[in-house]
């Protein structure tokens, strides 16, 4: 169980093009997923906390109306990284944390990421 | 915010040989620190975690120190083998299931 998974993989784009990116809970409900950005050789910097039926927090540095987040289910979260540029070029990995958030020591569980190169 | 920084950034070892990484954090409410291994392209895997209440956990080869007075927690790997090779997160948070601040990262080499 606990399974999570990113589409697509990797995609390739043209500089100035919008990009969609899922994160899907397949077994389990996540009212919280988190967005994770890892450049090469990097550690995973957080981007923003995506709550069900919210707006998401985003990080300090984080521009929201380049990376917007929609939560619109409890198994679905999107990155959409619009009008994206070479130095958006990254592996993008989100994490989905269960709905029975109530036990004080639930766990978070990641996608596989997605590496988008953006020509 | 909480923030977190981990030595050394490469190790290589010696088959056999031990691996150690500490981590230290600046946030006192963080109460759960994961370690992750990595390799190339992939997701980071859980390896082990330990939470504030404990001092110390294993699981077989694997073992995590924590000392909440000092704010720093270290991994050590006994026996190492050349799969142990990978890149190793440290992390902490308010709570598992709680946004994770990563350290910077131990790329490990286990020379066979």
């Amino acid at each position: 169980g606990a399974v999570v998974s990113q589409h697509p993989s990797w995609v390739i784009c043209k500089s100035g093009t919008s990009v969609k990116i899922e994160c899907r809970s397949l077994d389990f409900q996540a009212t919280t997923m988190f967005w994770y950005r890892q450049f090469p050789k990097q550690s995973l910097m957080l981007m923003a906390t995506s709550n069900e039926g919210s707006k998401a927090t985003y990080e300090q540095g984080v521009e929201k109306d380049k990376f917007l987040i929609n939560h619109a289910s409890l198994t679905l979260s999107t990155l959409t990284v619009t009008s994206a540029h070479p130095e958006d070029s990254s592996f993008y990995i989100c994490s989905a944390r269960p709905a029975s958030a109530g036990v004080p020591y639930n766990e978070q569980f990641f996608g596989p990421g997605t590496r988008l190169t953006v020509l | 915010g909480e923030n977190v920084e981990q030595h050394p950034s490469t190790l290589s070892v010696q088959e056999g040989d031990s691996a150690v990484i500490k981590c230290t954090y600046s946030d006192s409410a963080s109460n759960y620190f994961p370690w992750y291994k990595q390799e190339l392209g992939k997701r980071p895997q859980l390896i082990i975690d330990i939470r504030s209440n404990v001092g110390e956990k294993k699981d077989q080869r694997i073992a995590v120190t924590l000392n909440k007075t000092a704010k720093h927690f270290s991994l050590h790997i006994t026996e190492t083998q050349p799969e142990d090779s990978a890149v190793y997160f440290c992390a902490g948070s308010r709570g598992a299931g709680n946004k994770l601040t990563f350290g910077g990262g131990t790329r490990v080499l286990v020379k066979p």
